[in-house]
C-alpha cells in the first residue's frame, strides 16, 4: 500500500497565476500519474510522471500548462500555469504498487475566480 | 484513443435491490479495476481482473471480465446505503505508455 499527501487539499485563486500542488508519497514509487476531476465526474489523466525523466502528457493537456516536477521516488509537483475558470477542478496524484493497485492522495480542490 | 463507457451514469435504488453496473468498451485491456470514490476522498480500489470471462466476488459484489477483455460488469446483490459512491473501472493499457484509463462513472445512491 502507500499513502499519499497532497497539499493545498483546497485553494481559491485568480485568473492569470499559477499554482503548485505538491504530491509526497510514503514510499518510493517508479510511476506517479496527474488526473483531473470535475465534481462528481470521472478521473481524467493528464500526465504519467517518472523519475529522470520528462513528464507524458496525454491528448489536450502541454508541459507549457502542467509543468510536472519529479526530483525523486517519493515526490511530485503539478502546477497549473496561468490559471483561468475552466481550470476549476479537483487535482489527483496517484501512484500505481507493484500488485497494480492505484493509490490515490485526497486532492486538491481548486478554484479559479 | 481507449475509451471506456459506463452505464447507467446515475442509479437511485432503494435499499435490498440488485443492481448492475457496466463498462464497456472497443478497445482490448491487459487488466481492468473497479473503484469506488465517496465525497472528499481519492478512489478505492475493489478489485482487479485480468483474465477474459474471469468473475470475482467480494461479498455482495461480483465482477465479471469479459471474454475478450473489452468490458466488465459490476453487480451488487442486496444494496445497502453504505454502497452509495461513485463507481469507475479502470483499464490498463495494452499499448503504447502504460498507463490507466478511468470509465465516465456511475453515480449510484442506495436510500435507506
Amino acid at each position: 500500500s502507500a499513502v499519499i499527501s497532497q497539499k493545498p487539499s483546497r485553494d481559491i485563486c485568480q485568473r492569470g497565476t499559477s499554482l503548485t500542488i505538491q504530491c509526497q508519497v510514503d514510499s518510493q514509487v517508479t510511476m506517479m500519474f496527474w488526473y483531473r476531476q470535475q465534481p462528481g465526474q470521472s478521473l481524467t489523466l493528464i500526465a504519467t510522471a517518472n523519475q529522470g525523466s520528462e513528464a507524458t502528457y496525454e491528448s489536450g493537456f502541454v508541459i507549457d500548462k502542467f509543468p510536472i516536477s519529479r526530483p525523486n521516488l517519493t515526490f511530485s509537483t503539478l502546477t497549473v500555469s496561468n490559471m483561468s475558470p475552466e481550470d476549476s477542478s479537483i487535482y489527483l496524484c496517484s501512484v500505481e504498487d507493484p500488485t497494480g493497485e492505484l493509490f490515490f492522495g485526497e486532492g486538491s480542490r481548486l478554484t479559479v475566480l | 484513443t481507449q475509451l471506456l463507457e459506463q452505464s447507467p451514469q446515475f442509479l437511485s435504488i432503494q435499499e435490498g435491490e440488485n443492481l448492475t453496473v457496466y463498462c464497456n468498451s472497443s478497445s482490448v485491456f491487459s487488466s481492468l479495476q473497479w473503484y469506488r470514490q465517496e465525497p472528499g476522498e481519492g478512489p478505492v480500489l475493489l478489485v482487479t481482473v485480468v483474465t477474459g470471462g474471469e468473475v470475482k466476488k467480494l461479498k455482495r459484489l461480483t465482477f465479471q471480465f469479459g471474454d475478450a477483455r473489452k468490458d466488465s460488469s459490476l453487480h451488487i446483490t442486496a444494496a445497502q446505503p453504505g454502497d452509495t459512491g461513485l463507481y469507475l473501472c479502470a483499464g490498463e493499457t495494452t499499448s503504447g505508455t502504460y498507463k490507466y484509463i478511468f470509465g465516465t462513472g456511475t453515480r449510484l445512491k442506495v436510500l435507506a
